[in-house]
């Protein structure tokens, strides 16, 4: 089993949508889980860095930890054409590497 | 501007050549991260440092790879006797020590060997 598992997608939504991106991970021992954008031929940024299980908002981005069922999602409000990215899930292990998803690709629909 | 900075942006070379890449961290930075990334994955790590230090390297990276951060400031990541197989978006992160967590990544260099 992979450390981090994510759907790559397609996903397609209409504009105004709320979208809602999820990874699951292997090691209950994970405690730090992030969220990265990535537009095409582009390095990734960093969207949400969160610790602990709970939610962390940061204007229409909303990260979800349950470490209960090793699940960590990521909700988008009004979505908007320029949020078409691919979104990677990573988490850091206890080397203090940062292991990633494969990434979803989004499509916001004008 | 203050991000990590990476160059060239592309590179193309034939199979059988050495290749260099640089990255400029955000300054007050102390690790230095450097990750491969292909068409469909997520980034995969290769190597880290700790201000001069190299701290760590992956299976993934071979003999042929070797990674330099003289001065603990900027990088460079040497690829020799390049293969199609290393072609190949190569990212470079930065974080402070205190926020490990916290990687900013630069553009990326990408990576084509004929």
């Amino acid at each position: 089993q992979k450390e981090v598992e994510q759907d790559p997608g397609p996903l397609s939504v209409p504009e105004g949508a709320i979208v809602s991106l999820n990874c699951t991970y292997s090691n209950s021992a994970f405690q730090y889980f992030m969220w990265y954008r990535q537009y095409s031929r582009k390095g990734p940024e960093l969207l949400m860095y969160t610790y602990s299980s709970g939610n962390k908002e940061d204007g229409r981005f909303t990260a979800q930890v349950d470490k209960s069922s090793k699940y960590i999602s990521l909700f988008i409000r009004d979505s908007q054409p320029s949020d078409s990215a691919t979104y990677l899930c990573a988490i850091l292990n206890r080397d203090d590497k940062i292991i990633f998803g494969k990434g979803t690709r989004l499509h916001i629909l004008p | 501007d203050t991000g990590v900075s990476q160059n060239p942006r592309h590179k193309i070379t034939k199979r059988g050549q050495n290749v260099t890449f640089r990255c400029d961290p955000i300054s007050e930075h102390n690790r230095l991260y450097w990750y491969r990334q292909t068409l469909g994955q997520g980034p995969e790590f290769l190597t880290y440092f700790q201000n001069e230090a190299q701290l760590e390297k992956s299976r993934l990276l071979s003999d042929r790879f070797s990674a330099e951060r003289p001065k603990g400031s900027f990088s460079t990541l040497e690829i020799q006797r390049t293969e199609q197989g290393d072609s190949a978006m190569y990212l470079c992160a930065s974080s402070p020590l205190a926020g490990v967590g916290e990687q900013y990544f630069g553009p990326g260099t990408r990576l084509t060997v004929t």
